[in-house]
């Protein structure tokens, strides 16, 4: 069974310029959740996806947005990139929402802003 | 607001010692406790999670952790380090009713010597 899948894994994108990242769920998870990684704030909840429709947001500006397809892959899109934007953004997939079914993470997608 | 907190940023160890990770939440509700590891470079891994079922929860590679009300703590433990346990572990809780959003703890790098 396939993991989570990221795309890219690498990614350097000059300051104001967008970026558009993508995740592929495991099969038959209906629920994507994106989450930021930098060393100074930790892991940081930016939204979650189910059945195509967001479901919770994180205090994030309002220059990350993301989407979801009818086959459940998500992608998260950042506007005018700052040098703050400079993480690992980590997608998660769960069967459900709720919190009760477990989370699978995939490798992450590293980003640059130079 | 839910929250965590994990004691100590860096713990080490010698192979074949207890390993013990500490987190502390902050719930309104009965909360979801989860246990994740992360190698350099890489997503995040599911070692353990609680869900309201049996108190103390046995998770992959030997880890567990238990669950006490009384003390708002989830602390993890392993009764014998391995070197190949060396890496960061984020204890993370959500409620029931908030969708996936999982907040994170800010890890504890834990360093297994000879």
């Amino acid at each position: 069974k396939a993991g989570v899948t990221q795309t890219p894994r690498y990614l350097i994108k000059t300051r104001g310029q967008q970026v558009t990242l993508s995740c592929s769920p495991i099969s038959g998870h209906r629920s994507v959740s994106w989450y930021q990684q930098t060393p100074g704030q930790g892991l940081q909840f930016l939204f979650e996806y189910f059945s195509e429709t967001q479901r919770n947001k994180g205090n994030f500006p309002g220059r990350f947005s993301g989407r979801q397809f009818s086959n459940s892959r998500s992608e998260m899109n950042v506007s005018t990139l700052e040098l703050g934007d400079s993480a690992l953004y980590l997608c998660a997939s769960s069967l459900a929402s709720g919190g009760r079914t477990e989370a699978f993470f995939g490798q992450g997608t590293r980003l640059t802003v130079v | 607001a839910q929250s965590v907190t994990q004691l100590g940023s860096h713990v080490s160890v010698s192979e074949g010692a207890l390993v013990l990770l500490r987190c502390n939440y902050s719930s309104s509700v009965p909360p979801y406790l989860f246990w994740y590891v992360q190698y350099p470079n890489q997503g995040l891994q599911l070692l353990l999670k609680y869900t309201s079922a049996a108190t103390l929860v046995k998770g992959i590679n030997g880890f567990e952790a238990e669950f006490k009300k009384s003390e708002t703590s989830f602390h993890l433990t392993k009764p014998s380090a391995h070197m190949s346990d060396a890496a960061e572990y984020f204890c993370a809780v959500s409620e029931p009713g908030t969708a996936s959003k999982l907040t994170f703890g800010t890890g504890t790098r834990l360093q297994v010597t000879l």
